[in-house]
């Protein structure tokens, strides 16, 4: 039983754009997001996160925004640098849980 | 902040072994986390502990599998009698109290021959 899904395995865009990755939860107990950010041969590192009250965090290049009714999350980098090629992961809890459940990850490609 | 290590980075056994990794985490850090991950996948949520106390364990945890954190500090998890679809990645995270972010370390790899 997933519940978080990334729908996008992969993903290329060139340098200098916008990147978009997409992710969407299924249990509305659900109340804060992470992404985190994945080199081969490395363990995730956290990226950005998110609380369900809010809609919007940013940081740097990196956005999250938060879409509660749809139960959808995005993370838009901008401009995209070759740097930002890894597997980025999305994760969610839930208030007063201790788990952490993770997409299954989308690959991100920046073509210089 | 040394960062969560963990050892050994690779290993590789036959089926019916036995395998131990161990995860040393960051100090003030009082919760530990196991996570698997296959290819393809996320990392899913084997097990956690809060100091020594083993709160929480998924059921992918088959009985052949054994976590432990003695004194609350570093952690174990043996693995008996490995098959070949326990080859994965094996990662620790902590967590210190009051932070709602995972810090992973780099994985153990594991491969069954």
């Amino acid at each position: 039983d997933q519940q978080v899904k990334q729908n996008s395995p992969s993903l290329s865009v060139q340098e200098g754009r916008i990147s978009i990755l997409n992710c969407d939860y299924t249990n509305s107990m659900f109340d804060y997001f992470l992404w985190y950010k994945k080199y081969p041969a490395e363990g995730p590192t956290f990226l950005i996160s998110i609380s369900s009250i809010k809609d919007k965090n940013e940081d740097g290049r990196f956005t999250v925004f938060l879409n509660k009714s749809a139960k959808h999350l995005s993370l838009h980098i901008v401009p995209s640098q070759p740097g930002d090629s890894a597997v980025y992961f999305c994760a969610a809890s839930a208030l007063g849980g201790n788990q952490f459940y993770f997409g299954t990850g989308t690959s991100l490609t920046v073509i210089p | 902040d040394t960062g969560v290590s963990q050892n050994p980075r690779h290993k590789i056994t036959k089926r019916g072994q036995n395998v131990t990794f161990r995860c040393d985490p960051i100090s003030e850090h009082n919760r530990l986390y196991w996570y698997r991950q296959t290819l393809g996948q996320g990392p899913e949520f084997l097990t956690y502990f809060q100091n020594e106390a083993q709160l929480e364990k998924s059921r992918l945890l088959s009985d052949r599998f054994s976590a432990e954190r003695p004194k609350g500090s570093f952690s174990t998890l043996e693995i008996q009698r490995t098959e070949q679809g326990d080859s994965a990645m094996y990662l620790c995270a902590s967590r210190r109290w009051g932070a709602n972010v995972l810090t992973f370390g780099a994985g153990s790899r594991l491969t069954v021959l």
